[in-house]
C-alpha cells in the first residue's frame, strides 16, 4: 500500500462547478499538508500549505486536513478552464525533510 | 524574481554518458532537493542538502551522486546514465524542514 493514495483521473467539470480532489494516507503521524498544481511540461506550483487539522481558505481555494480519516481534500470554486492541470497533494512529518507525494489527479475544467 | 533555475532544460544522453543537471536558488532557502517525476509513479525523492555543507540520500539515490556547491547551487550528477534514469527531474528548496517547497521548472532527460 502507498504512503499516499490519489485517483489519477481524468477528472471533467464544466467551467462554473466545485472542484473536490482528494488524498488519502496512512501514516498518521504526517502533519504538513500540501496542495501543488502541475501544468503540463512545468513544474510544481505550491497553492496551500497547511499544518495539522482543519480548514485554509486563499480566494478560490480551500484545503481541508481530516487527521481522524486521514484525508486531505483541496475544493476550487468556480473553476476555470485555466484550472485544468494536475494537481499534487504532499506531506511530511515533523522534524523530516521527505515530502511524500501523491501520483496527482487530472483536472480538466471544460470551457 | 527567478526562484528555483534549473539547466538544462533538455537533454538525451546515451547509455554509460555522464552528466550534470544544475540548480540555484535565490530564495536564501537553506534546503534544496532532487526528485525524479515519473508516470505513475509520482515524484520521488532522490538527495537532499538540510544545509549547506550537509547531503542525505532520499528514497531512490542508486546511480546519482550529489554536490552542494554554495547557499544557492545544488547539482545532481549521473556518473554512467542508464535508460531506467529517463525521467524529469526537478530541483526545490525550502527554508527548512516541513516549510513549503518551491519548485524548479525541470529537466527532461532521455537516456537511449
Amino acid at each position: 500500500q502507498k504512503e499516499v493514495e490519489q485517483d489519477p483521473g481524468p477528472l471533467s467539470v464544466p467551467e462554473g462547478a466545485i472542484v473536490s480532489l482528494n488524498c488519502t494516507y496512512s501514516n498518521s503521524a504526517f502533519q504538513y499538508f500540501m496542495w501543488y498544481r502541475q501544468y503540463s511540461r512545468k513544474g510544481p506550483e505550491l497553492l496551500m500549505y497547511t499544518y495539522s487539522s482543519g480548514n485554509k481558505e486563499d480566494g478560490r481555494f480551500t484545503a481541508q486536513v481530516d487527521k481522524s480519516s486521514k484525508y486531505i481534500s483541496l475544493f476550487i470554486r468556480d473553476s476555470q478552464p485555466s484550472d485544468s492541470a494536475t494537481y499534487l497533494c504532499a506531506m511530511s512529518l515533523s522534524g523530516t525533510y521527505k515530502y511524500i507525494f501523491g501520483t496527482g489527479t487530472r483536472l480538466k475544467v471544460l470551457a | 524574481n527567478a526562484g528555483v533555475t534549473q539547466t538544462p532544460k533538455f537533454q538525451v544522453l546515451k547509455t554509460g554518458q555522464s552528466m550534470t543537471l544544475q540548480c540555484a536558488q535565490d530564495m536564501n532557502h537553506n534546503s534544496m532537493y532532487w526528485y525524479r517525476q515519473d508516470p505513475g509513479m509520482g515524484l520521488r525523492l532522490i538527495y537532499y542538502s538540510a544545509s549547506e555543507g550537509t547531503t542525505d540520500k532520499g528514497e531512490v539515490p542508486n546511480g546519482y551522486n550529489v554536490s552542494r556547491l554554495n547557499k544557492r547551487e545544488f547539482s545532481l550528477r549521473l556518473e554512467s546514465a542508464a535508460p531506467s534514469q529517463t525521467s524529469v527531474y526537478f530541483c526545490a528548496s525550502s527554508t527548512q524542514e516541513n516549510t513549503e517547497a518551491f519548485f524548479g521548472q525541470g529537466t527532461r532527460l532521455t537516456v537511449v
